[in-house]
């Protein structure tokens, strides 16, 4: 069965720092993979996700992810981490369940910035 | 684009009695929403998958008589929670599907659900 590992629960990083958050998944074939964030009081928005082409790929807000096969990983990065940026990431993969296609999650990174 | 409302935000209601929460997709058709439940610190759990037109299907330990799915047209979907208790309070997230995508959705804002 498709699951999702995010390593990672809490993270702390100062502002300007760089980021990664982890993502491990298992899937069999290849994976349709989704990054979430999610800010206080706000609802879920999508940053990035990979289909297939390009194994890097860009987001908005200055995010990235690279989709490694041979390591299972789509791990999310920014190069200079802002306040803003203070919230709780999910990663997910795409699965099929009879006729119905949904979303697994992992578990979420809360990602902390000191200034 | 791709923008999915909640309504409502927050709502208190007394034990016993039931709440209808409202998804709707504001600039595209989705045949395809999901009713997602988040408990504090933690993942998203799916509910159930509400198809236009059909039956919604749901995961499995959700009680489908408690918590009651509508999908009457390509912009809305209803979750009703009937007979609530306290332990139903929760944030209520639904989401709808990009109507070109196998898997992509946009995320409501979230409704709070407290039951006294």
């Amino acid at each position: 069965a498709q699951s999702v590992t995010q390593p990672d629960i809490h993270i702390t990083v100062s502002e300007g720092a760089s980021l990664e958050l982890r993502c491990n998944y298992s899937y069999g074939a290849t994976p349709y993979l989704f990054w979430y964030v999610q800010s206080p009081g706000q609802g879920l928005q999508l940053l990035l996700k990979y289909f297939s082409g390009d194994t890097l790929v860009q987001g908005i807000k200055g995010f990235e992810a690279e989709f490694k096969r041979s390591q299972s990983s789509f791990n999310l990065r920014k190069p200079s981490v802002h306040w803003s940026d203070a919230a709780e990431y999910f990663c997910a993969v795409g699965a099929d369940a009879g006729n119905n296609r949904k979303l697994i999650w992992g578990l979420g990174t809360s990602l902390a910035v000191n200034p | 684009g791709a923008v999915v409302s909640q309504h409502p935000s927050r709502v208190i209601c007394k034990s016993g009695t039931s709440v209808k929460i409202e998804c709707r997709s504001l600039d595209f058709q989705a045949t395809t929403m999901f009713w997602y439940r988040q408990f504090p610190k933690k993942s998203l759990m799916l509910m159930a998958t509400s198809n236009e037109g059909s039956k919604a299907t749901y995961e499995q330990g959700v009680e489908k008589d408690k918590f009651l799915i509508n999908h009457a047209s390509l912009t809305l979907s209803t979750l009703t929670v009937t007979s609530a208790h306290p332990e139903d309070s929760s944030f209520y997230i639904c989401s709808a599907r990009w109507p070109s995508s196998y898997y992509e959705q946009y995320f409501g804002p979230g409704t709070r659900l407290t039951v006294t």
